[in-house]
């Protein structure tokens, strides 16, 4: 167990519709990652954000936004579903933001898109 | 612009026989160099890095990596395979610009009983 939490562990949805995932980094851990897990993308990095301020921005969709509350938790939304949109999301967190600190993901959020 | 790459899609391997995942790798500027492990179902578990130092680097449950410089390798190694071993593995590298990791394709390894 890496201590980061993610929910839900499963989410179906329909095209066109708008999800929540939700993740809660170690305890102690400012910074947090997103990272989108599908068969034809691999591992692709999405967003990071770093004590509740947006840090780095990848391969993120317009339609999905993120941000990290006080409590450093993070919630990833996505809207306006498509049919790609289904994949494995995962949240990663760091003690830091830097090159040294492995970052330890959590168990993921599988979304389907139907 | 920083990228790794793990030419085998599958490895094979007999229990008991040292096993080697391969990964190369390149940046500009130091490089930052990381080995996850997923099973199914699972998140992706940390097993070791190599940031500077001592070129061979322990990791968890056995696993070791050497870092190469002038063949920009980071080869993940263990001595003795376990059949609990066959999962899927990622090599990365840090970005050098952010923090983000920049995730391989991935090794399936397979250990036969």
């Amino acid at each position: 167990d890496s201590g980061v939490t993610q929910t839900p562990k499963h989410l179906i949805t329909a095209t066109g519709q708008r999800v929540t995932l939700r993740c809660s980094p170690r305890s102690g851990d400012l910074s947090v990652y997103w990272y989108q897990q599908s068969l034809d993308q691999g591992l692709q990095f999405l967003i990071q954000y770093y004590n509740g301020e947006e840090r780095a921005k990848g391969n993120i969709l317009e339609r999905f936004s993120a941000q990290q509350f006080p409590d450093l938790h993070s919630e990833l939304n996505l809207s306006s579903l498509e049919l790609g949109d289904s994949a494995l999301y995962f949240c990663a967190s760091s003690v830091l933001a830097d090159h040294y600190n492995e970052q330890f993901f959590g168990p993921g959020t599988r979304l389907t898109v139907l | 612009a920083q990228s790794v790459a793990q030419p085998e899609d599958q490895v094979n391997v007999a229990e008991g026989n040292p096993l080697t995942v391969k990964c190369t790798y390149s940046v500009s500027g130091n490089p930052y160099l990381f080995w996850y492990v997923q099973y199914p179902n699972r998140g992706l578990q940390f097993l070791l890095k190599y940031i500077t130092g001592d070129n061979l680097v322990k990791g968890s449950y056995g696993f070791e990596a050497e870092f190469n410089k002038s063949q920009t390798s980071f080869h993940l190694k263990k001595p003795s395979a376990l059949v609990s071993d066959s999962a899927l593995y990622f090599c990365a590298v840090r970005d050098g610009n952010t923090d983000k990791l920049i995730f391989g394709t991935g090794t399936r390894l397979q250990v036969f009983p």
